[in-house]
């Protein structure tokens, strides 16, 4: 398995909502990776986790809150999101936390706030 | 700041015509990485240079990483209706952090 499965692909929510944005690989990657990708920009990174363990948070806003339960899942929790978080979330992964190999990304999920 | 530029934002050719994509950056890089997004999907991985003066081929793409690995370029001979999408090059940032650039945003007249 060579793919890094992210759920939902689309996701609508309301500012009050709670949701969480769910990414699976079994490739035995050792770091994941949150990055937010806004229309006609690059994806902008958000979070590292280098075996199991967060390591770097891009001073992300606290409304987004990672979660690694074990090596193969990554979970981002959402919680009164506004309107200007709407993007496409993609989940990464890479053999290594370092940044020498290449990452495999999630088709990412589109999210709508409204 | 940004840590790796990229140019041009918008390249549009016609098919069977020649593209490059550059990416400058301010301090040496210890590697370069390219990846390309098709319209409405995900970054693909497609390469990593790490050498000096390294130049890799695939296919019709060929990448440089410059001698003094701050500068990298991706080429592609005869551009095909496949190759639409967005190229990014992607550098490190510290240990952990892959940063990329703005992206070339090539589109193809068949």
């Amino acid at each position: 398995d060579t793919e890094v499965t992210q759920t939902p692909k689309h996701l609508v929510m309301g500012m009050t909502n709670k949701k969480s944005l769910k990414c699976e690989q079994h490739m035995g990657h050792r770091a994941m990776y949150w990055y937010k990708q806004k229309a006609k920009k690059p994806p902008e990174l958000m979070f590292v986790y280098s075996y199991e363990k967060l390591s770097i948070n891009e001073s992300v806003p606290s409304r987004f809150s990672p979660e690694c339960p074990n090596s193969s899942l990554l979970n981002l929790h959402l919680h009164a999101l506004q309107p200007e978080d709407s993007a496409l979330y993609l989940c990464a992964s890479s053999q290594a936390w370092d940044s020498n190999y290449g990452y495999t990304f999630g088709s990412g999920t589109r999210l709508t706030v409204v | 700041g940004q840590q790796v530029m990229q140019i041009p934002q918008y390249q549009h050719v016609q098919e069977g015509e020649d593209f490059t994509t550059y990416c400058n950056s301010s301090t040496t890089l210890s590697n370069i990485q390219w990846y390309k997004q098709r319209p409405g999907g995900h970054p693909v991985f497609l390469i990593q240079l790490v050498k000096s003066g390294e130049v890799k081929k695939q296919k019709r793409l060929t990448f440089q990483f410059g001698e003094a690995k701050k500068n990298s370029s991706l080429h592609i001979t005869a551009t095909q209706t496949t190759d639409v999408g967005t190229y990014f090059c992607a550098g490190p940032k510290g240990a952990q952090k892959l940063v990329f650039g703005q992206g070339t945003k090539l589109t193809i007249n068949p």
